[in-house]
């Protein structure tokens, strides 16, 4: 079975702090892995994926096969950061491999 | 393009009423699905469908029926209302079900069970 843990509920830093959302999975195959962002009032979007090793509005993630990883960074915080971040994770042999499962959320405030 | 979309935004239902959430894409996507979104919990598959024609169950399916007759549509059904089902429903849509594919979601329904 497929599992994503996202230890903190919570996140609360100080504006030009440096900031890291804590993302671990569990899988036994080769994982597909997303972070996803709900801002007040929008929709849940995508933030960024593994695959494509990109930087999105400062955010990186880098995916850890050894240590089952997928945090994600911002060397310095904006206000407009405050959000519920959803990691994802898809995967699996067969039918699994449509399912996309979400973490429960982290939710981080940036206070000025 | 409109994206997703999906009605009613609120919805109050009596314990034991059924009722259907609708949800539309015009992005000719493949694959679509249902969460429910509830505090604490994160962000739970009830069905999936990868193509019209085409469901299979999620993480949390029981009370709840899908159907996909055209690729645009995929509305969820509550066959009989309770209040463990009060949450935010999101659909989402994607080209794929497989991969790298990013999902898009609507802006969800709030429904309330008393």
């Amino acid at each position: 079975a497929q599992r994503v843990t996202q230890p903190e509920k919570l996140l609360s830093v100080f504006k030009g702090a440096p900031v890291e959302l804590k993302c671990n999975y569990s899988y036994s195959g080769s994982p597909e892995l997303f972070w996803y962002v709900q801002y007040s009032r929008q929709r849940l979007q995508l933030l960024l994926r593994h695959i494509s090793r990109e930087s999105i509005k400062g955010f990186t993630a880098d995916l850890n096969k050894g240590e089952t990883s997928f945090h994600l960074k911002k060397p310095f915080a904006q206000e407009e950061d405050s959000a519920m971040y959803y990691c994802a994770l898809r995967g699996g042999g067969g039918g699994s491999n449509y399912k996309l499962t979400f973490g429960k959320g982290t939710l981080l405030t940036v206070n000025p | 393009n409109a994206g997703v979309t999906q009605t009613p935004k609120f919805q109050v239902l009596k314990t034991g009423q059924s009722m259907t959430l609708q949800c539309a894409q015009d992005m000719n996507h493949e694959y679509m699905s249902w969460y429910r979104q509830d505090p604490g919990m994160g962000l739970r598959l009830i069905h999936y469908s990868v193509g019209a024609g085409i469901t299979d169950q999620g993480e949390v399916p029981n009370g709840y029926n899908v159907s996909r007759s055209t690729t645009e549509d995929f509305p969820l059904r509550l066959l009989s209302a309770a209040p463990s089902q009060t949450s935010v429903y999101f659909c989402a849509s994607s080209l794929s079900g497989y991969g790298i594919y990013e999902q898009y979601f609507g802006p969800g329904t709030r429904l309330t069970v008393t």
